[in-house]
Order: C-alpha cells, then sequence, then structure tokens
C-alpha cells in the first residue's frame, strides 16, 4: 500500500512569489493535515481537511491556503512568499475515527528554500 | 494550552549502550493521546507509539519500550541496545481532538540521537 506522497520533494522561490504543494493521502484516508518544520521553530501545525473541507487551521496569516479534492488529495498554496516561509511542508493522513485521535502518517516533505 | 516538552536537543551513545529520551508535557485535557514519530534524513516522520491517556501500562515493542506515568506528565522513550539505524530525531507529540474529530498534534522540540559504532 502506497504511503502519502508529496511533490515537489525540493524548489527554490523568490521573495514574493507563490507555491503550490501537492499531497496524495493513504487510500481510504479521508483526512489532511499540513505542518510546517522551519529551522528553529520546530513542527507547527498549518491546515486541517477533512471531506474537501477545511476544518481547523493553525495561527498562520490567511496567505497560507489550501484545498482538498474529490478524491481527497490536497494542495497547499502559500502566496506572496516571504524568507522565513523556508520550510520541510509536511502532509499527514488520517483515517478521521470521531473521538480518537488517531495516528498521523506522513509524507516525505516538500523543502521549500525562498531566496 | 498544550505544551510538550523534549529537554535533551542531542544524545550521542555508542552501539549497544540503552539509551532514554525523555518527554514532559502539559495539558488540562482529562482524555489525551500521547505519540512517538522518528525522523530520519530522509524527512518523513515515522508512527512510533500512540498511547491514550487511560492506559498506563509499559509498552515494549522489540528493542522499544516506553514509560508513561501520569503523575509526573512523562511519557519516555527508551531504545535498548541501540542501533547505527536508530540515528535519527525523535520527537513526542500530544494530541488535541477538534470538533469534527480532528487530531491536532503539539509536538516538543525533538532530540537528536546519535549512535555511533
Amino acid at each position: 500500500e502506497a504511503g502519502v506522497t508529496q511533490s515537489p520533494t525540493h524548489l527554490i522561490k523568490t521573495r514574493g512569489q507563490q507555491v503550490t504543494l501537492r499531497c496524495s493521502p493513504i487510500s481510504g484516508h479521508t483526512s489532511v493535515y499540513w505542518y510546517q518544520q522551519a529551522l528553529g521553530l520546530g513542527l507547527q501545525f498549518l491546515l486541517w481537511y477533512d471531506e474537501g473541507e477545511e476544518r481547523n487551521r493553525g495561527n498562520f496569516p490567511p496567505r497560507f491556503s489550501g484545498r482538498q479534492f474529490p478524491n481527497y488529495s490536497s494542495e497547499l498554496n502559500v502566496n506572496a512568499l516571504e524568507l522565513e516561509d523556508s520550510a520541510l511542508y509536511l502532509c499527514a493522513s488520517s483515517a478521521g475515527t470521531p473521538g480518537v485521535a488517531g495516528e498521523l502518517f506522513f509524507g516525505e516533505g516538500s523543502r521549500l528554500t525562498v531566496l | 494550552a498544550q505544551k510538550v516538552t523534549q529537554a535533551q536537543t542531542e544524545i550521542s551513545v555508542v552501539e549497544k549502550e540503552d539509551v532514554t529520551l525523555d518527554c514532559v508535557y502539559e495539558t488540562r485535557d482529562t482524555t489525551y493521546y500521547l505519540f512517538w514519530y522518528k525522523q530520519p534524513p530522509s524527512g518523513e516522520l515515522v508512527f512510533l507509539i500512540r498511547r491514550n491517556s487511560f492506559d498506563e501500562q509499559n509498552e515494549i515493542s522489540g528493542r522499544y519500550s516506553w514509560n508513561f506515568q501520569k503523575s509526573t506528565s512523562s511519557f519516555n522513550f527508551t531504545i535498548t541496545a541501540s542501533q547505527v539505524v536508530d540515528s535519527a530525531v525523535y520527537f513526542c507529540a500530544l494530541s488535541e481532538i477538534l470538533t469534527g474529530g480532528g487530531n491536532k498534534l503539539t509536538f516538543g522540540t525533538g532530540t537528536q540521537l546519535k549512535v555511533e559504532l
């Protein structure tokens, strides 16, 4: 069974540009989570999507957005890139059992460098 | 607010030594879950264990064992007879169940484990 896949694995952008990162969850998983792992800031929760809807977001500005498609894959968009957006962006999926904190299965991430 | 503290930033051991990674958490929730993840250089976070707040039994899985003590809010992880392949960053995490059933993890800052020959 394929795990969580993310693309691209690495990318370099310049300040002010926009970027789109993609994630395919494990088959059968309806929930997708996005985390940012920036140097010195650790792993921070960005967004949670379930059944095509944004359900919760972390403490990030509106220029961080995304969506979830009918096949449960997801995109993370970051507009007006800033230097501090340089980070590893990790996507995770979960089966989403109500009332139970199920394990999150992570992809290998997309490493974004902003110059 | 949820908080996870991993006071050990980096640990170096020689292969075959036992090593314990510490994790202390803070939460006001009565029901919560704790996790350990391993992050090798490839970047992927690999799930190791989940423990809920009502289950204080210690867990052993091969060379890995976990000691959950609610009284001290700790969830420590021990690797017995460490191997070079255990070298990675290890994260402890605490869950917050979101409205709608989502699982938001608060991670500690991680412990870099280096196992040398």
